[in-house]
């Protein structure tokens, strides 16, 4: 099975900081790669599809990038609303995986 | 509106079994694909079980491979998750999931762009 792992798995920055989150796949995906937040206590919310498409609605402060094996989601200035877990998760093929997830707090 | 329901969920002994239920509204369901994903208390998600928008393709995740058994009525707008021999690591607030962006006949290929508010499952004697 491939395997989706994500680093760090915890970070803190401060307000308005630049923060990058990284999935790396055990083998290629191509771009079938989503991201999601889960805000403590709420159910999952999806952020971007096909590793780069932001989804509507999304505050454009999120970005996604990457193809093959490695990804990365960026929020250019980092919001105290977006505490949040973000989690990677690949849907090429069967199984379908998720990251560790990250786990993003305010300094 | 868009909307996904859980329900079924409750505190079960080791060995028994649970169906879960899915209600979707607010959209063509048999549209889509449709997942289940679970979160066991305090960790991260995983993905549990898909089927396709005809029930033509069905997968399921290997911890739950042979225990676990996937269904949907398109006539009901509803998903099932039939579990049986239920074991404590399947304690678990199991969402329900719409899958996205693809016209493929295979349950994979599609992300999860509308979620329930999941039902909680506790295996427990």
């Amino acid at each position: 099975d491939i395997q989706m792992t994500q680093s760090p798995s915890s970070l803190s920055a401060s307000v308005g900081d630049r923060v990058t989150i990284t999935c790396r796949a055990s083998q290629g995906i191509t771009n079938y790669l989503a991201w999601y937040q889960q805000k403590p206590g709420k159910v999952p919310k999806l952020l971007i599809y096909a590793a780069s498409t932001l989804q509507s609605g999304v505050p454009s402060r999120f970005s996604g990038s990457g193809s093959g094996t490695d990804f990365t989601l960026t929020i250019s200035s980092l919001q105290p609303e977006d505490v949040a877990t973000y989690y990677c998760q690949r849907y090429n093929s069967a199984p379908l995986t998720f990251g560790g997830g990250t786990k993003v707090e305010i300094k | 509106e868009v909307q996904l329901v859980e329900s079924g969920g409750g505190l079960v002994q080791p060995g028994r079994s649970l169906r879960l239920s899915c209600a979707a509204s607010g959209f063509t369901f048999d549209d889509y694909a449709m997942y289940w994903v679970r979160q066991p208390p305090g960790k991260g998600l995983e993905w549990v079980s898909g089927i396709s928008w005809n029930s033509g393709t069905k997968g399921y995740a290997d911890s739950v491979k042979g225990r676990f058994t996937i269904s949907r009525d398109n006539v009901k707008k509803s998903l099932y998750l039939q579990m049986n021999s239920l074991r404590a690591e399947d304690t678990a607030l199991y969402y329900c999931a719409r899958g996205s962006g693809g016209s493929s006949t295979y349950y994979y290929y599609y992300y999860m762009d509308v979620w329930g508010k999941g039902t909680t499952v506790t295996v427990s004697s």
